[in-house]
């Protein structure tokens, strides 16, 4: 059974910081992979989709990397903002026995102060 | 850009009511999803839909029960709201193309509390 797990659960970092979110998953026959942002009380909001067979996407100051073999991908964020404050999440598609759900991590919280 | 609206932000229902959540898409996306989301459990699938009237269980199908009468709509119904059902309810939607990327849009979601 496909397993996300997402560390830290939750960071606080003073703005301007680069910071990494980790995300692992425990079957490495996945389809894609998929960072979302969420702020309090609100929908998801897709930020970056890496297909299997890539190693990395990059979108203004986000920047994610997917080490398959290893079961590992990170989500970067450069010179961060307080209007970067979240909860960020990683799902991904596929695994062995799970072809078409998306499972997801539980995030990491970010806040980011002034 | 791709949409997805749901009915309600808030909704409040007592105990053994028959509770109706909608989803709307606007971009023709043939899989539409509901997920419930819970503090410490992450999101988790209710049910899903390929395509008009076809419905997939997910993981936590109990309790819960779907309609796809239009390609656009996806409604989700709680046939006797229980207090284990309070929670936020969110709906998404992708465009199924083979070999090709999976992305899926989120609606603002539900926040349900069942008194």
């Amino acid at each position: 059974k496909q397993e996300v797990t997402q560390i830290p659960a939750a960071l606080s970092v003073p703005e301007g910081e680069n910071l990494v979110l980790n995300c692992s998953f425990t079957d490495s026959a996945i389809y894609n992979l998929q960072w979302f942002r969420q702020d309090p009380g609100k929908g998801l909001t897709s930020l970056l989709l890496i297909q299997s067979s890539q190693r990395e996407q990059t979108s203004g100051r986000l920047n994610a990397s997917l080490d398959k073999s290893s079961g590992r991908s990170t989500l970067y964020i450069a010179a961060s903002q307080p209007g970067d404050s979240a909860t960020y999440l990683c799902a991904v598609r596929g695994g062995s026995y799970n072809t078409d759900k998306l499972i997801f991590g539980t995030g990491t919280r970010l806040q980011v102060f002034p | 850009d791709v949409k997805v609206t749901q009915s309600s932000r808030y909704l409040v229902k007592r105990t053994g009511e028959k509770v109706f959540l909608e989803c709307v898409q606007d971009m023709d996306h043939e899989n539409m999803f509901w997920y419930r989301q819970d503090p410490g459990l992450g999101l988790r699938l209710i049910y899903f839909s390929y395509d008009v009237k076809m419905k997939e269980k997910g993981d936590i199908p109990e309790g819960y029960s779907v309609s796809r009468e239009k390609k656009e709509r996806f409604s989700l119904i709680l046939e006797s709201a229980s207090t284990n059902q309070t929670s936020m309810y969110l709906c998404a939607s992708s465009l199924e193309e083979t070999w090709r990327t999976y992305e899926q849009y989120f609606g603002p979601g539900t926040r349900l509390t069942v008194t």
